[in-house]
């Protein structure tokens, strides 16, 4: 799978928008850029994953730029339970394995 | 819908012995992954399970096992358990193989 690197940390003021960047320069065609996060010592949490168009839901907006070498995760409104560590990966399409790296620690502050 | 359930949460075992985790997949799905977490190597795959059939490792000495039952519950077990396999263990589970997983809460083992 292909490397990714994120920011250590980053913060955001809760109200305002959160926007998580995430290089891929090395990605293939037939992988996946995924989002997760992880709040404290819980089980990583799905949020959204793209091949190259750019991808909403209720949770987030995922914009993957034309070459698919970088990302970027938007969060519209944080909230102060958005606090977490995110994790952006790229995955094969086939097969389930998922190749975390170290994340963005997103400290959203009153 | 229910989600991913580990049992147990909270474990502590004694060097030496073995320990057997339990994951419950989400009702439907068909693929199960263990991975494991701790402060110093953060989140690495041991192993994924898809109808009853080991599909993919990750690099753990054979003390790590598993398997996955017919109703797709799946057990990790490890032996002769050391100090270092103190860890946060999570199982993740997805519809097909290709889908996106969803984790569960994990179950934290000390070992002393």
């Amino acid at each position: 799978d292909a490397k990714t690197t994120q920011p250590p940390s980053m913060d955001c003021a809760e109200g305002r928008a959160a926007n998580l960047p995430c290089n891929h320069s090395t990605i293939s065609g037939n992988e996946y850029v995924y989002w997760y996060r992880q709040i404290h010592s819980q089980g990583p949490q799905y949020i959204i994953h793209g091949l190259k168009n750019n991808e909403t839901n209720e949770m987030a907006s995922l914009i993957i730029t034309e070459d698919r070498k970088s990302s970027t995760l938007i969060l519209p409104h944080a909230t102060l339970r958005d606090t977490a560590v995110y994790y952006c990966i790229v995955r094969v399409a086939s097969g389930s394995r998922l190749t975390f790296g170290e994340g963005t620690q997103l400290t959203v502050n009153p | 819908k229910a989600g991913v359930t580990q049992t147990p949460r909270y474990l502590i075992k004694t060097r030496g012995q073995q320990v057997t985790l339990s994951c419950s997949p989400i009702s439907g799905h068909r693929s199960v992954s263990w991975y494991q977490q701790t402060p110093g190597q953060g989140l690495q795959f041991l192993f994924e399970y898809f109808s009853e059939t080991q599909r993919n490792k990750g690099n753990f000495p054979g003390r790590f096992s598993g398997r996955q039952f017919s109703n797709s519950r799946s057990e990790m077990n490890v032996s002769t358990l050391e100090l270092g396999d103190s860890a946060l263990y999570l199982c993740a589970s997805s519809l097909e193989r290709d889908a996106e997983a969803f984790f569960g809460q994990g179950t934290r083992l000390t070992v002393v």
